[in-house]
C-alpha cells in the first residue's frame, strides 16, 4: 500500500512571495504518477500540476513547479509570485501506473493562506 | 478538458431514507469511476471503485450494502447512500479516469453536500 505525507497542515505567506509545500510518499513501486491537486473553498478538486516518476524532468506549470526527488521521495510544489486566488487546500497525490482499478492516494492536505 | 459532474450538489434527507449521488463524464467514456469521502478538514478518502460492467471494489472498512455503486453505462455511475443516518452526513466526490491511454488523468466532479437530518 502506498502513503502520502504533508507535513504542514497550515502555511501562510504575502502576496507576491514563493512559497514551497512540502510531500513525501512511500511506495514500493517503481512507475507511478504523482499529482498535486487544489481544492478552493468550493470544494471543487482542481489538478495543479502532476509528474511521471520515470521523468527525471521537474514538472513546471506557469507559477507551479515541482522538485520530485525520487530516490527521496519527495513531491514538493513550488508557487512563484503566490496570488491571494492561491488561497486553498492543498494535496499531494499517488497513483500507480497503468491505472486500472486503483484511484488517487492522497496526503492529508496543507492550507496555505495567501495574506495580502 | 474533460468535464465529470455530479448531481444534486447539495440534498438533505430524512433519517431511515436513502439517496442516489451521480457522476457523469460529460464528453469522455470512463471504464472507472471513484468514489471519495471528505470530512471537515479533512482529506479525501477513498471508498469505493466503479468499474463498468461489473462490480465495484470497495474499500476496507465501507459497507457495500450500505454505499451502493452501479456502473451501468461508459459516462454514469452512481453512489447510493441506504437508510442514511446522520453520521453519512458528509462531502461525497467521485472522479473519472479519461481511458488508460491518455496518461491517466483523473477528473473531479463538484461534489455532494449530503445532509441526513
Amino acid at each position: 500500500a502506498q502513503t502520502v505525507t504533508q507535513s504542514q497542515p497550515e502555511m501562510s505567506v504575502q502576496e507576491a512571495e514563493t512559497v514551497t509545500l512540502s510531500c513525501t510518499y512511500d511506495t514500493s513501486e517503481s512507475n507511478y504518477y504523482l499529482f498535486w491537486y487544489k481544492q478552493p473553498p468550493s470544494r471543487q478538486m482542481i489538478l495543479v500540476i502532476r509528474q511521471e516518476a520515470y521523468k527525471q524532468q521537474n514538472a513546471t506549470e506557469n507559477r507551479f513547479s515541482v522538485n520530485f526527488q525520487k530516490a527521496a521521495k519527495s513531491f514538493s510544489l513550488k508557487i512563484s509570485d503566490s496570488q491571494l486566488g492561491d488561497t486553498a487546500m492543498y494535496f499531494c497525490a499517488f497513483m500507480k501506473h497503468g491505472g486500472g482499478a486503483d484511484g488517487l492516494t492522497f496526503g492529508k492536505g496543507t492550507h496555505l493562506i495567501i495574506q495580502p | 478538458g474533460a468535464v465529470v459532474s455530479q448531481h444534486p450538489s447539495r440534498v438533505i434527507c430524512k433519517s431511515g431514507t436513502s439517496v442516489k449521488i451521480e457522476c457523469r463524464s460529460l464528453d469522455f467514456q470512463a471504464t472507472t469511476m471513484f468514489w471519495y469521502r471528505q470530512f471537515p478538514k479533512q482529506s479525501l478518502m477513498l471508498m469505493a471503485t466503479s468499474n463498468e460492467g461489473s462490480k465495484a471494489t470497495y474499500e476496507q472498512g465501507v459497507e457495500k450494502d450500505k454505499f451502493l455503486i452501479n456502473h451501468a453505462s461508459l459516462t454514469l455511475s452512481t453512489l447510493t447512500v441506504t437508510s442514511a443516518h446522520p453520521e453519512d452526513s458528509s462531502f461525497y466526490i467521485c472522479s473519472a479516469r479519461e481511458g488508460e491511454g491518455s496518461g491517466n488523468t483523473i477528473y473531479f466532479g463538484e461534489g455532494s453536500w449530503l445532509t441526513v437530518v
